[in-house]
């Protein structure tokens, strides 16, 4: 069973950049033709898609964050990551990785990530 | 850049009553629409792919309807277990992705 898991830090500073990195697990990044992404949503708010990456390295990316946002894939230890730079108080809100198919969608549970000084 | 756009925001519905949920698209998104359910703590459940096949494990309860622009997700007899917001997105312009702004679907 395919599983996602996110990991980081749950509190930012203003201004500062935010890594997180999601571990898969139950089947492999590497040769398929299934796309990685991130998706996020502000308390009490909607989904927002942030990006989408390819195991091969080709990226895709929500034009109102394309500026701010870097995703990245790592297939050695299967792994893909967000980065997202100079954070507000905007920015915060619940970070999922999800792998999201036509036909079907499996997503981590989330983490909380807070922007405050 | 597609705009989906859902109505109503918020719906209250009695139980083993029906709730219709529409989304709009501002432009053709063909077939390539899914619903998702999220409940309160949790990720989004997939519900509903290709506009009107539903998922694993989705009771025949749920139906999808719609093509190009318009899209109705359908709930008949609806229980407390449904409470809920509803996302539609569009994958048209797969691996670009976009979200509908949700409906609160209350049960009373």
């Amino acid at each position: 069973q395919l599983q996602l898991q996110e990991s980081g830090p749950g509190l930012v500073r203003p201004s500062e950049t935010l890594s997180l990195t999601c571990t898969v697990s139950g089947a492999s990044i590497s040769g398929t033709s299934y796309y990685w992404g991130w998706i996020r949503q502000p308390p009490g708010k909607g989904l927002e898609w942030i990006a989408n990456i390819f195991y091969s390295g080709t990226t895709y990316y929500n034009p109102s964050l394309k500026s701010r946002v870097t995703i990245s894939v790592d297939t050695s230890k299967n792994q893909f990551s967000l980065k997202v730079t100079s954070m507000t108080a905007a920015d915060t809100g619940v970070y999922y990785c999800a792998r999201l198919n036509w036909n079907d969608a499996y997503w981590g549970q989330g983490t909380l990530v807070t922007v405050s000084s | 850049e597609i705009v989906m756009t859902q109505s109503p925001a918020t719906l209250s519905v009695s139980p083993g009553e029906g709730a219709t949920l529409s989304c709009r698209a501002s432009q053709s998104v063909s077939g390539n629409l899914v619903w998702y359910q999220q409940k309160p703590g949790q990720a989004p459940r997939l519900l509903i792919y290709g506009a009107s096949t539903r998922a694993t494990d989705i009771p025949a309860r749920f139906s999808g309807s719609g093509s190009g622009t318009e899209f109705t997700l359908t709930i008949t007899s609806l229980k407390s277990e449904d409470c809920a917001v509803y996302y539609c997105q569009q994958y048209n312009t797969w691996p670009l992705l976009t979200f509908g702004g949700g409906t609160k679907l209350e049960i009373k």
